[in-house]
């Protein structure tokens, strides 16, 4: 199985300051049909996930352009220009290049 | 807009069943993978099991292969997963999802005595 590992656990950030997450994959999530399929969800407090971000840099639609993805082969980032009130919550990686699909432990962001 | 509505969560006692559904709207059902993610108390996603849109194409993860079962019933636009042998460990919000795109709101399952 693929092990999605996160960092930071927890991100404290100032309204308007930038936040950076990071996901580790343990072995590429290149796919065979040359898509990498990594995305990018959000949580907020009490709600379903929502995708943002898809193939590692792709935004999902009604997605405000502040989030962005990036990174390549086991590295990837979710960055937040500035951070409003409405990005709290937790966020997570996952992989769907191969069954099972597997997810990052989440990462809480929280307005300092 | 896309709609994932899921039904059939409740209370059941160790060693029970239970029948989730997803009702699917807003999109062409029957083209794409459909996913079960589940979420424990306090805990992060877990993927639970998927289906394929072609025949006979389903995943399931070790904690419930065996146990579990996903089927969809594409004229009616629903996805299902029949669960059996429940245990504590199971208890979680059971989300579905289409190719982990669109998310439902989540079914509370909880396997308790």
């Amino acid at each position: 199985d693929i092990v999605m590992t996160q960092t930071p656990l927890s991100s404290p950030v100032t309204l308007g300051q930038p936040a950076s997450i990071s996901c580790r994959s343990s072995q590429s999530l290149v796919h065979s049909d040359g898509n990498t399929y990594l995305s990018w969800l959000q949580q907020r407090p009490g709600q379903p996930p929502r995708l943002l971000i898809y193939k590692i840099s792709n935004r999902f639609s009604g997605v405000p352009d502040r989030f962005s993805g990036s990174g390549a082969g086991t590295d990837f980032t979710l960055k937040i220009s500035r951070v409003e009130a409405e990005d709290v919550g937790i966020y997570y990686c996952m992989q769907a290049s191969q069954f099972p699909l597997t997810f990052g432990g989440g990462t809480k962001v929280e307005i300092k | 807009e896309v709609q994932l509505l899921e039904s059939g969560g409740g209370l059941v006692q160790p060693g029970g069943s239970l029948r989730l559904s997803c009702a699917a709207s807003g999109f062409t059902f029957s083209s794409y993978v459909m996913s079960w993610v589940r979420q424990a108390p306090g805990e992060g996603l877990e993927w639970v099991s998927s289906l394929g849109t072609s025949v006979g194409k389903t995943y399931y993860s070790d904690s419930v292969r065996g146990r579990f079962t996903i089927s969809r019933d594409n004229s009616k636009n629903t996805l299902y997963l029949q669960m059996n042998s429940l245990r504590a460990e199971d208890t979680a919000v059971y989300y579905c999802a289409n190719s982990v795109i669109s998310w439902g709101q989540g079914t509370l399952v909880t396997v308790s005595s």
